[in-house]
């Protein structure tokens, strides 16, 4: 149980282009998903927390212009990255959060989605 | 805002050893701490957690302890086998369900 889905796993697009990277709970209903970007060898950072039918909270220094987040159903959030240039190239992990259970502190990841801009 | 520091950032241990990785968190109102494992290229596993109402939680091999008055954890894994090689992560949670991340920890299991 507790299946979390990413698609694309990867994704090369050039610069000036917007990619949509989506995050699914297969098997459970998520109160909350997250966004998080890593670079090579670095943490996970947070970027922003979606709840379902309301606005994204950014974290400090996250433009959300640029990363547009949609939490349409509580089963599927997705990542725009508008504009892409190069420096976004990166890995981005979404993770959801229960809305029932015993486990609704725990965070259960995606995949991830490395995305490439030329 | 929430900080946490993770030590050591990389860890080889021989086969069959104990190996601790250690986090320190800033924001008392932090009340769980999950551990993560994350194999290169792939997503983070959940392998163990604590609530701050715990001061100490086993699985097998692994172990975590909480020191509430001090703000660290530990993650203890004993008999250490070559799979257990990877990154591993400490978070904490400063009130709002989300996580604040340690830096990382590269574990090396030495067969």
């Amino acid at each position: 149980g507790a299946v979390v889905s990413q698609h694309p796993s990867w994704v090369i697009c050039k610069s000036g282009t917007s990619v949509k990277i989506e995050c699914r709970s297969l098997d459970f209903q998520a109160t909350t998903m997250f966004w998080y970007r890593q670079f090579p060898k670095q943490s996970l950072m947070l970027m922003a927390t979606s709840n379902e039918g309301s606005k994204a909270t950014y974290e400090q220094g996250v433009e959300k212009d640029k990363f547009l987040i949609n939490h349409a159903s509580l089963t599927l959030s997705t990542l725009t990255v508008t504009s892409a240039h190069p420096e976004d190239s990166s890995f981005y992990i979404c993770s959801a959060r229960p809305l029932t259970g015993t486990a609704t502190d725990t965070q259960y990841f995606g995949p991830g989605t490395r995305l490439t801009v030329l | 805002g929430e900080n946490v520091e993770q030590h050591p950032s990389t860890l080889s241990v021989q086969e069959g050893d104990s190996a601790v990785i250690k986090c320190t968190y800033s924001d008392s109102a932090s009340n769980y701490f999950p551990w993560y494992k994350q194999e290169l290229g792939k997503r983070p596993q959940l392998i163990i957690d604590i609530r701050s109402n715990v001061g100490e939680k086993k699985d097998q091999r692994i172990a975590v302890t909480l020191n509430k008055t001090a703000k660290h954890f530990s993650l203890h894994i004993t008999e250490t086998q070559p799979e257990d090689s990877a990154v591993y992560f400490c978070a904490a949670t400063p009130g709002t369900y989300k996580y604040i991340f340690g830096t990382g920890t590269r574990l090396k299991v030495l067969a």
